[in-house]
């Protein structure tokens, strides 16, 4: 089973709805990352969540929320979806005693918004 | 602020050395790492190299930073097929955030 998944892994929405795209893990990291990737703009930071009651801004917040429910979950939110928020959403984790601080990433759930 | 910079695009024949280029701006950057993204599918952790080394190799791949240029590159020996794919480097700019490169395309032509 992977470590880290992400619901939906597709999803198509139109202008003006609210989704929420979820974030699970199984390696009992405290730390968990929202990110968005556009061609060509590489990976840009959402928000990010050190633990539990933890939650903070990241370069791209604006129209984003995140809610941390549990060490093992992490959710975002668009509150109104805006077809600029198209793109390809990756969750990640990572550990302090992780070698290398690595994060480890989900699959990724591709968001359409018309 | 903080910026990674990676050309787009490698092109290179079956069995040749790749070398993929990266330029950071955070001297304390603690880790720098590679990622490698297939198509349709996450970033997947290739290496990382903590940042008071100059080298690191492991099995075909080696990368060398340069801490005076703020310069990473990733060399892939024998390049195969299967090492198509996009690469990212990386920097750690404190608290396990990241900041990425755009990614470069490393199209390996048989």
């Amino acid at each position: 089973d992977a470590d880290v998944t992400q619901t939906p892994r597709n999803r198509i929405t139109k202008t003006g709805k609210r989704i929420m795209l979820e974030c699970s893990q199984t390696k009992g990291h405290d730390r968990m990352y929202w990110y968005r990737q556009d061609p060509g703009l590489g990976l840009r930071l959402i928000y990010y969540s050190f633990d539990v009651k933890d939650i903070n801004k990241g370069e791209i917040s604006d129209g984003y929320s995140v809610s941390r429910q549990a060490q093992a979950k992490f959710s975002l939110s668009l509150e109104s979806a805006i077809p600029n928020q198209t793109a390809l959403y990756f969750c990640a984790t990572s550990d302090l005693a992780s070698v290398g601080e690595t994060q480890y990433f989900g699959p990724g759930t591709r968001l359409l918004v018309l | 602020g903080e910026d990674v910079e990676q050309s787009l695009f490698l092109s290179v024949r079956e069995g040749d050395s790749s070398v993929i280029n990266c330029t950071y701006t955070d001297s304390s950057s603690t880790y720098l790492y590679w990622y490698k993204q297939e198509p349709g599918a996450g970033l997947q952790l290739l290496t990382y190299i903590f940042s008071n080394m100059d080298m690191k190799q492991d099995q075909r791949l080696t990368v060398l930073l340069n801490k005076k240029d703020k310069h990473l590159s990733l060399r892939i020996a024998d390049t195969q097929t299967g090492d198509s794919a996009i690469y990212f480097c990386a920097e750690s700019i404190g608290g396990n955030k990241l900041v990425f490169g755009a990614g470069t395309i490393l199209r390996v032509k048989s």
